[in-house]
């Protein structure tokens, strides 16, 4: 596709339940970061692919959280034991590279993810 | 983590005024990047830029990296009502980067 896709654009699901959020990025782009951002806040980063490799995932806040981008294009988030604090939009972004001068992240519309 | 301080945190003015908004940080950023998003969207680029002292525009905006490389801003000239949404700084500190450390924003509202 043309942009950054995101599924399912929003999430209800109950405290203790698994989640799955879906990226795809723009074709050709290799480098493929997720984000948090809760209200009235700038996104929080969580993880960044370079290929298939977590090039950095010192920004997931805990062991429940994890991701995969096996074949280097489509990304998985992978929420486990949902929290109520783990509620807001799930943000994800891919640029052609991910070198210095890379700033150009472009950000899918997210998926809003709600924990009753 | 370090966040940016942004200010102003809101504004709201009068359609056609110019705006201005900036960003600073504790340590020296070789790069400065500004986003805009609309509610339900995902940030958009509005302007990139990599050497301090560099001034670039995008149609009514304007941008500078700072000459101290700890920060910078972003003008918005004659502003009009679909400037409305919530603008964020973002750069990458020097010797680190991958990670973009993101302000908290600046929430523009423009009066018609």
């Amino acid at each position: 596709g043309a942009g950054v896709s995101q599924t399912p654009s929003n999430k209800v699901t109950e405290k203790g339940k698994y989640v799955e959020l879906r990226c795809d990025p723009i074709s050709g782009h290799t480098a493929l970061y997720w984000y948090r951002q809760s209200l009235g806040q700038g996104p929080e980063f969580l993880i960044y692919f370079q290929g298939t490799g977590a090039a950095d995932d010192s920004g997931l806040p805990n062991d429940r959280f994890f991701a995969v981008r096996p074949e280097g294009s489509v990304s998985t988030l992978k929420i486990q034991r949902t929290e109520r604090g783990d509620s807001a939009v799930y943000l994800c972004a891919s640029s052609r590279t991910g070198g210095p001068n890379t700033g150009e992240l472009f950000f899918g519309e997210g998926s809003r993810l709600t924990v009753l | 983590g370090q966040q940016l301080n942004q200010s102003p945190q809101s504004m709201f003015i009068q359609e056609g005024e110019d705006v201005s908004m900036n960003c600073t940080s504790s340590s020296i950023f070789n790069t400065w990047l500004w986003y805009k998003q609309d509610p339900g969207e995902g940030p958009v680029l509005l302007i990139a830029l990599y050497k301090a002292g560099e001034l670039t525009s995008n149609g009514r905006l304007t941008a500078q990296f700072g000459i101290t490389r700890k920060d910078s801003f972003l003008n918005i000239s004659a502003s009009i009502p679909s400037d409305v949404g919530i603008y964020f700084c973002a750069g990458r500190e020097a010797g680190n980067n991958r990670k973009l450390i993101w302000g908290l924003g600046t929430s523009l509202g423009v009066n018609p």
